[in-house]
Formats: structure tokens, sequence, C-alpha cells
């Protein structure tokens, strides 16, 4: 079967860092993709990762360990408008076709 | 042009209504998607078009119908449906299948 794991909620300081994690059980993985959702909005692309290691994109990193079916994701210098959805969604590519599958997200609050 | 659209961005429908989601991308992306969320849950897949032909279709009720008239339209048909499908309707498309999906804002449908 296709398993996602993450936390449900994390709270974090303004100006801190956080680490937000996912586990994964899936066939066919050929990715792992974060996505940030703010309330009642789309999801936001945020990194991609296929090789084991780290991806840096300004104040967001995420990696990757195939072997242990784990990613994180690290927020650095948080921001108040990082009150968020982080969703980790897994591409998997089974019967023929790609697809992507969601973790349930961790919601994050950030505080002053 | 860098952005999916969605018209429209709200709807309230009775079950007995016939109505219709509209979606456009003027990325030159290939494969586009319909998501469904609820409240508080992930995005779940429902149809993927890849160059303008249904490519995965998630065992969804025949009352949601998809058409894909051109490589930048992408609409959803909705007809005789449940207070149950009342949910934020996402479409996202991606350069190729194997590609990052990029979302629009969704639509929020209500059924009364």
């Amino acid at each position: 079967g296709q398993n996602i794991d993450q936390p449900t909620e994390m709270t974090a300081t303004e100006g801190a860092i956080v680490q937000i994690n996912c586990t994964y059980q899936t066939s066919g993985f050929n990715g792992l993709f974060w996505y940030q959702q703010h309330a009642g909005e789309a999801p936001t692309f945020l990194s991609y990762n296929v090789l084991d290691g780290l991806e840096e994109k300004g104040r967001f990193s995420s990696f990757l360990s195939r072997s242990k079916g784990y990613s994180y994701l690290l927020l650095k210098e948080l921001q108040m408008k990082d009150s968020a959805s982080y969703l980790c969604a897994v591409r998997s590519s089974s019967g023929g076709y790609n697809k992507l599958i969601f973790g349930a997200g961790t919601r994050l609050a950030v505080h002053p | 042009d860098t952005e999916v659209t969605q018209t429209p961005k709200h709807l309230v429908m009775g079950m007995t209504n016939k109505k219709s989601l509209k979606c456009e991308q003027h990325m030159g992306h290939r494969a586009m998607y319909w998501y469904k969320q609820k409240a508080k849950k992930p995005p779940e897949l429902m149809f993927v078009y890849s160059y303008e032909k249904l490519s995965i279709n998630e065992s969804v009720p025949s009352r949601f119908s998809p058409e894909c008239p051109n490589s930048s339209l992408l609409n959803l048909h909705l007809h005789a449906l449940q207070p149950e499908d009342s949910a934020l309707y996402l479409c996202a498309s991606s350069l190729g299948q194997w590609e990052t999906q990029y979302f629009g804002p969704g639509t929020r449908l209500l059924v009364l």
C-alpha cells in the first residue's frame, strides 16, 4: 500500500528554525515534493528531491533519504507568513503512469 | 503567463443542477489534473489528462465528467451531485507527467 506520515501540527517562534519530517512507504517511488498551502488557498510548490541529499532554496531546504523512506523540510528565519500547512507528496510510478500521493499535511503556526 | 486560472472561485448548486468548472493555463503544459480537497485533508487525485487524452480516472463517480477541449483548457462537468461532494476542486498542470505540478486557486463548491 501507499503510506505517507507527517506530524499533524507544529508551532515555532518567529526568527527560529523548524524541521518538518515526512516518512513514506510507497511503491514505484519517483521523487518527493513539498508544497505550502495557506488556509483556503491552492498548494504552492516549494521543493523537489529525487536523489538523496539536501536541496536548498533560500530560506527553505529539503532533504531526502530514499533508503530510509524519509524526507524533511527545513524552514529558516521563520516569518509570520510561514504559518500554513506543509504537504509532503510522493510521486509514484505504478501501473504504467505517474501520480502524486499527498500526506495529510503539517499545520505550522509561527508565533511572535 | 505563469499561472493556472480557475473559474468560478465559488459555486453553490443544488443536487439537480448541471454546472461546469473551468481551468486554463498558457504555460505550454501538456498534462492537466483535477483534484478534490476536503477541509483539513490532502488533495485527492481525480483525473489526469496527458496530451489532451484522459490517462487516469481514479474511480471517480460518473456525476463528474472531465473534458479537455484543447491543450490549454480543462473542464469538469458536474451533474446530480451530492452534498458530500462539497469541497475545494483544484486544477493543476505540469510540463509532462514527470514534471512539477502547479496548482490553480481552486473552486470552492457547495452542494445543497
